[in-house]
């Protein structure tokens, strides 16, 4: 079973509509969960940060987390064509011998039509 | 402030050459980590180093990688002997704490 999965898309929806990106994880006993977004031809940014159980919200994006199901989701709200990107998943996988290592999904492809 | 700084952003390579990556973390970072990146494979944490000490290298596909940081400002990855399947995008980033990561440019290189 791969650490981090995330469906690759790509996931088209309208401009000003919700978007919802899905991300599963395997280790148990992750305790830290991130979502960063990455245009074509750029370097990944950080968009959110998640920790504990339930919904934290920073202006349009809202990132979810249910631990017990090991599902973490990102909901874009009012989406905008300059949302379009590649959206990857990242959790910090314990057990595997060091705090840092961050282990990314393969990134679901975005497309916001006009 | 200046992100983190990598060079150069595109090599083009022969196989068998000898290839370095440079990066420059933000300062004040003691976290800083080295990244491949592959349509195949995604984004793959090679190795990463706290206040200049490697902590976890099990990224490193084979010997032919290598990777330093003589001091807090600078941090080098080579690979040698190059091969064609070596060719992605590396990326280096950085941290303060070990989670929020800052993601240099990247260097795409390409080994002919």
């Amino acid at each position: 079973q791969k650490e981090v999965e995330q469906n690759s898309g790509p996931l088209s929806v309208p401009e000003g509509a919700i978007a919802s990106l899905n991300c599963t994880y395997s280790d148990r006993v992750s305790q830290s969960f991130f979502w960063y977004r990455q245009y074509s031809g750029k370097s990944p940014e950080l968009i959110m940060s998640i920790y504990s159980n339930g919904d934290k919200e920073d202006g349009r994006f809202t990132a979810q987390l249910n631990k017990a199901s090991q599902y973490v989701s990102l909901l874009i709200r009012d989406s905008q064509p300059s949302d379009s990107a590649t959206y990857l998943c990242a959790v910090n996988i314990r057990g595997k011998g060091s705090q840092g290592n961050l282990i990314f999904g393969k990134g679901t492809k975005l497309s916001v039509k006009p | 402030d200046a992100g983190v700084i990598q060079s150069p952003r595109h090599e083009v390579t022969e196989m068998g050459q000898e290839v370095t990556l440079r990066c420059k973390p933000i300062s004040g970072h003691d976290y800083l980590f080295w990244y491949r990146q592959t349509m195949m494979r995604g984004l793959e944490l090679l190795i990463y180093f706290n206040n200049n000490v490697p902590i976890d290298d099990s990224g490193m596909p084979e010997d032919r990688f290598s990777a330093k940081m003589p001091n807090a400002s600078f941090s080098t990855l080579k690979i040698q002997p190059s091969e064609p399947r070596d060719s992605a995008v590396y990326f280096c980033a950085s941290s303060l704490f070990i989670n929020t990561q800052y993601f240099g440019p990247g260097t795409r290189l390409t080994v002919l």
